[in-house]
């Protein structure tokens, strides 16, 4: 069974500053897609940005941006010049070739200081 | 556009009484739709899924059940609530497709038991 795991409980970091969330997970498959979701108080599960495992390149989205590394497993975000609108919970997520279903971490907790 | 909609928003019930939360997505036809719980600071674990009318999965044994009598519909139900059913509920949509296809969350119910 696949399990994503996110090693942060809490991040913290200064507006207009850069932070990175980590994510690593574990899978048999070789072909698959991983995700970050952006939960802000008002609990409403938003997609930040999405990676196919196949694609070597990074993918970005604005000031979000992923570091995927498929033989360590691993995806990280990275929130350039963040904003206070940016302090939420983020969930990695993994969904294998096969199916639909979404496996997530247990989140991370974003803290944005003024 | 597609929008998902989930009612209510919020809820309080007591113990070994029944539920009942109703998830519509407009906008879309045959979607895949998904129920999920997270629990309080926690990240979010899958209930159920549906691929069509009345084809239902269960990921995780429990008191709760769920059910799909038309298209766009989802439903997620319990005869008697539990203390540790108190949570948050979400509801999610994504084409069924093969290939990357994200998922799109409702605002979800917040649930409590007493």
């Amino acid at each position: 069974a696949q399990t994503v795991t996110q090693s942060q409980p809490e991040m913290s970091v200064q507006e207009a500053e850069t932070v990175t969330l980590s994510c690593t997970y574990d899978t048999s498959e070789s072909d698959y897609y991983l995700f970050w979701y952006k939960q802000p108080p008002s609990r409403q599960m938003i997609l930040v940005i999405r990676q196919e495992a196949y694609k070597q390149q990074n993918a970005t989205e604005n000031r979000f941006s992923v570091n995927f590394q498929k033989a360590a497993k691993s995806f990280s975000l990275k929130i350039s010049d963040s904003q206070l609108g940016d302090a939420a919970m983020y969930f990695c997520a993994y969904r294998g070739n096969a199916g639909n279903m979404l496996t997530f971490g247990g989140g991370t907790r974003l803290m944005v200081k003024p | 556009s597609q929008t998902i909609h989930q009612w209510p928003a919020t809820l309080v019930q007591p113990v070994g009484s029944p539920l009942s939360l109703e998830c519509t997505v407009e906008g879309t036809s045959n979607p895949n739709l998904y129920w999920y719980r997270q629990a309080a600071g926690r990240g979010l674990q899958l209930l159920f899924y549906s691929v069509g009318i009345g084809q239902i999965s269960s990921e995780v044994p429990q008191n709760l059940s769920a059910s799909r009598p038309q298209d766009r519909q989802f439903i997620l139900s319990s005869k008697k609530l539990l203390l540790s059913d108190s949570g948050f509920y979400l509801c999610a949509w994504s084409v069924r497709l093969r290939g990357l296809s994200e998922q799109y969350f409702g605002p979800g119910t917040r649930l409590t038991v007493t």
